[in-house]
């Protein structure tokens, strides 16, 4: 069965504390991976798509990889303003639906 | 920028009424979507609609329905509201069945 699995559930970082998430996945044939920012009350925001092992996207302090079981978004000297929950979502070729992971809070302290 | 819209942010309705939640997107999209959002269970699909008239049940369809008569605009349909369909509900569309899912603001609906 497709599963998304992120971990931690949360996270607490100073200011200026890299750290990384996780996004486990099995899918069979993984059209592609999306991680998203949702801040409270709002909608998810979309950062990135990967599609293959191997690929790395970055966005300011944001840097997202992929590998055939997991992706990683790794945020490097956050700020406040970084904080949110972050959710990844996998793509099979075969259904096409999103499948989203419970997403990583992420809360990041001055 | 893509422009989702959902008409309401906060909702509270009673129980065995029927509710209709509204979405509309202003990019041209072929594809929309309904989700629900819980604590600790993520984003779950209900409905989604490839075309106009077009519609597919998601992972969690019993007790919704959806109405997509124009392209722009995507309509969740609660028959007869229930205390567990408490939730915020979210609407998504996108270009393609390749292209990432853009979201709306969701509309967080309360059943008393």
């Amino acid at each position: 069965e497709d599963q998304v699995t992120q971990s931690p559930e949360a996270l607490r970082l100073q200011e200026g504390e890299s750290s990384s998430l996780n996004c486990s996945y099995t899918v069979s044939g993984l059209r592609g991976l999306f991680w998203y920012r949702q801040d409270p009350g709002k909608g998810p925001e979309f950062l990135f798509t990967l599609y293959s092992a191997g690929e790395e996207k970055e966005k300011e302090r944001l840097k997202a990889t992929l590998t055939k079981k997991e992706s990683f978004l790794h945020i490097t000297a956050p700020k406040p303003e970084d904080s949110a929950t972050y959710l990844c979502a996998v793509q099979a070729e075969r259904w096409g639906k999103f499948q989203f992971g419970a997403g990583t809070q992420v809360v990041v302290t001055p | 920028d893509v422009k989702v819209t959902q008409s309401s942010r906060y909702l509270v309705k009673r129980t065995g009424e029927k509710v209709f939640l509204e979405c509309v997107q202003d990019m041209d999209h072929e594809n929309m979507f309904w989700y629900r959002q819980d604590p600790g269970l993520g984003l779950r699909l209900i409905y989604f609609s490839y075309d106009v008239k077009m519609k597919e049940k998601g992972d969690i369809p019993e007790g919704y329905s959806v109405s997509r008569e124009k392209k722009e605009r995507f309509s969740l349909i609660l028959e007869s509201a229930s205390t567990n369909q408490t939730s915020m509900y979210l609407c998504a569309s996108s270009l393609n069945r390749v292209e990432p899912q853009h979201f709306g603001d969701g509309t967080r609906l309360s059943i008393l």
